[in-house]
């Protein structure tokens, strides 16, 4: 079984600054991938960056950034030069094949607030 | 492209009945699953399509079921609702390939 904790519930960031969300993780499947998703208000997740767990440096994707420590099991997000537009519950997410949507499971998810 | 459509948005529903929620991919895409978001239990799976056959299945009881059509659109049905069903219920698709799952804004589901 698959099992991820977010042990941040809420966090208020000052606007432009850089922050950090928690994610560990527990699997003992050998090949997983590592999902962080957005959902704002409306509802819609937003895929925001992926990690494979034989991936050998870590993901960005513009301000987004993945800190991937497989000996710690940890897959933390890193969101640079905050904006107010970040505003927003964050998931982190593994399915244990990496190809997508396959049996996701979520953390219990971390709310951000920008503060202007 | 289009995005993954999800209908009805809203739905209220009274205990007993069935609901049909419907989900369309994005074109292209094979893959279709269903999740589950309540503020008790958080996001959780409840079954995956590709080409019309179900890959996998979530822990929830039969009263949930669901199907894939030969378009890749899929639909998700609840029978004997009950109030703790009150949910949003979120379709997301994949190409199989890539990464990336592409969720709908969901439906909310409301029984009273």
């Amino acid at each position: 079984a698959q099992k991820i904790t977010q042990t941040q519930p809420g966090m208020f960031v000052q606007e432009k600054e850089a922050v950090t969300l928690d994610c560990t993780y527990d699997t003992s499947d050998p090949s997983y991938g590592l999902f962080w998703y957005k959902q704002p208000s409306s509802g819609e997740m937003i895929f925001l960056i992926y990690q494979g767990s034989y991936d050998q440096q870590n993901a960005t994707e513009g301000r987004y950034s993945l800190n991937f420590q497989k000996a710690r099991k940890s897959a933390n997000l890193v969101i640079s030069a905050s904006q107010l537009g970040d505003s927003a519950m964050y998931f982190c997410a593994m399915s244990p094949v990496g190809f997508g949507n396959e049996k996701l499971t979520f953390g219990t998810g971390t709310r951000l607030t920008i503060i202007p | 492209k289009a995005g993954v459509t999800q209908t009805p948005r809203y739905l209220i529903k009274t205990r007993g009945q069935q609901v049909t929620l419907s989900c369309s991919p994005i074109s292209g895409h094979r893959s279709v699953s269903w999740y589950q978001q309540t503020p008790g239990q958080g996001l959780q799976f409840l079954f995956e399509y590709f080409s019309e056959t179900q890959r996998n299945k979530g822990n929830f009881p039969g009263r949930f079921s669901g199907r894939q059509f030969s378009n890749s659109r899929s639909e998700m049905n609840v029978s004997t609702l009950e109030l703790g069903d009150s949910a949003l219920y979120l379709c997301a698709s994949a190409d199989g390939m890539n990464t990336e799952a592409f969720f709908g804004q969901g439906t909310r589901l409301t029984v009273v």
